[in-house]
Formats: structure tokens, sequence, C-alpha cells
């Protein structure tokens, strides 16, 4: 079973540039979550969605950062304008539902801002 | 609301050597727990999950954990450490649809 694919692997920007990540989840698998993990720290749920539609973006910063998934499957995450503070490995992980399932983690894309 | 507190955020044992990685969670209902770990470079890979039953539960390569609801305690062990183990670890918690809430990590190294 193929895992969870992102792209890029590493990222590096200047500041008030924009930039985008991209995931694809294991086949058929409903919910997806975007993850930011600040070096030292622990993964910060950014957005959770299930099939399409977005279940949780409380912790999403709305003012530069934005998410899709379209028809249920693939998703994006955007920084714009990125901040030096954004500089973290972002880390995409599907799973087949939610709570007590198993969350299924890729490698994630680790985005320096300079 | 739902919080982890990892204790440690570096533990160093030598091979051979018992491992305990302590975890205490906060969660107003009853709660599912995980242990993630991850390799360099690498993403979050499940090690075992608590969810109803047994209390204590086995995972993969050898580790282990016990669920104490009255200590809202979920520490991991494994009772020879390799140098393999070397790699950080994340407890979390979730509860009922709620996401997953991690904890700070603890960085596990194991000396020859």
């Amino acid at each position: 079973e193929a895992g969870v694919a992102q792209s890029p692997r590493y990222k590096i920007i200047e500041k008030r540039q924009s930039v985008a990540f991209w995931c694809n989840p294991i086949s058929g698998h409903a919910t997806l979550y975007w993850y930011q993990q600040i070096l030292g720290q622990g993964p910060k749920l950014l957005i959770q969605f299930q099939n399409n539609g977005v279940v949780d973006d409380s912790q999403l910063p709305k003012d530069r950062f934005s998410a899709e998934r379209l028809k249920g499957v693939d998703s994006t995450l955007k920084i714009q304008p990125a901040k030096l503070e954004d500089s973290a490995v972002y880390l995409c992980a599907s799973s087949p539902g939610t709570g007590n399932t198993e969350a299924f983690f890729g490698q994630g894309t680790r985005l320096t801002v300079v | 609301a739902q919080s982890v507190t990892q204790l440690g955020s570096h533990v160093s044992v030598s091979e051979g050597a018992l491992v305990l990685l302590r975890c205490n969670y906060s969660s107003s209902v009853p709660p599912y727990l995980f242990w993630y770990v991850q390799y360099p470079n690498q993403g979050l890979q499940l090690l075992l999950k608590y969810t109803t039953g047994a209390t204590l539960v086995k995972g993969i390569n050898g580790f282990e954990a016990e669920f104490k609801k009255s200590e809202t305690s979920f520490h991991l062990t494994k009772p020879s450490a390799h140098m393999s183990d070397a790699a950080e670890y994340f407890c979390a918690v979730s509860s009922g649809y709620s996401t997953l809430t991690f904890g700070k990590g603890t960085m596990l190294l194991v000396s020859p």
C-alpha cells in the first residue's frame, strides 16, 4: 500500500514570498490533516478535512495560510506571505476515520524562511 | 480541551537497558492514547495505541505502554534498548472525533 506522499521535501524562500505544499493521502482515506512541527516541538494541527469539507481549522492563521482539498483527495497548503516564524516541517497525514483510528504521516516538507 | 505532557525532552540509556518514556495526559472525556516514533527527516510512525479494553498495550519493535486512568498516564517502556531505537518519541491524545494533540516529544539517545 502506498503511503502519504508529500512534495516538495525541502523549500527555502525569502520572507514575504509565497509557497505551496502538496499532499496525496492514502487511497480511500476520508480524513486528511495538515500539521506544523516547529523545531523542538510536537506537531500542531493546522487543519483537518473530512472528504472535501473542513472539520477543524481553528489553529490555521487564516490571514496568511490557506488549504484546500479538491474532490476529497489531494490537498494543497499555501502560505502567503511567509514570515520567519513559519519555518517548520509541514506534515500531512491521513486516516480512514477520526478519533481512535490511526493517522498515517507523510515524510513532511521542511520549510526555511530567510 | 486535551493536552499531553512528556517528562524529559531527552532520555539517555545504554544499549540493553530499560527504556522508560513518560507521558501524562489531560482529557475531559475518555481518551484514546497513542505513541508515535519519528526518525530523522521522516514522518511519524505509530508504535502503539490504546482505545478501549486491556490497559497494557503491546506495539511494534518490543515497545509497550500501560494506560493508568487514576494517574492519567500512558508511559512507554521497552525492556532492552537497541541502538536502532534512537529517535524522537511523541505521545498523543484524542477523544471521540477530536484530532490528535501531541506532546513536545522526547529524544531517546542510546549509547553502546
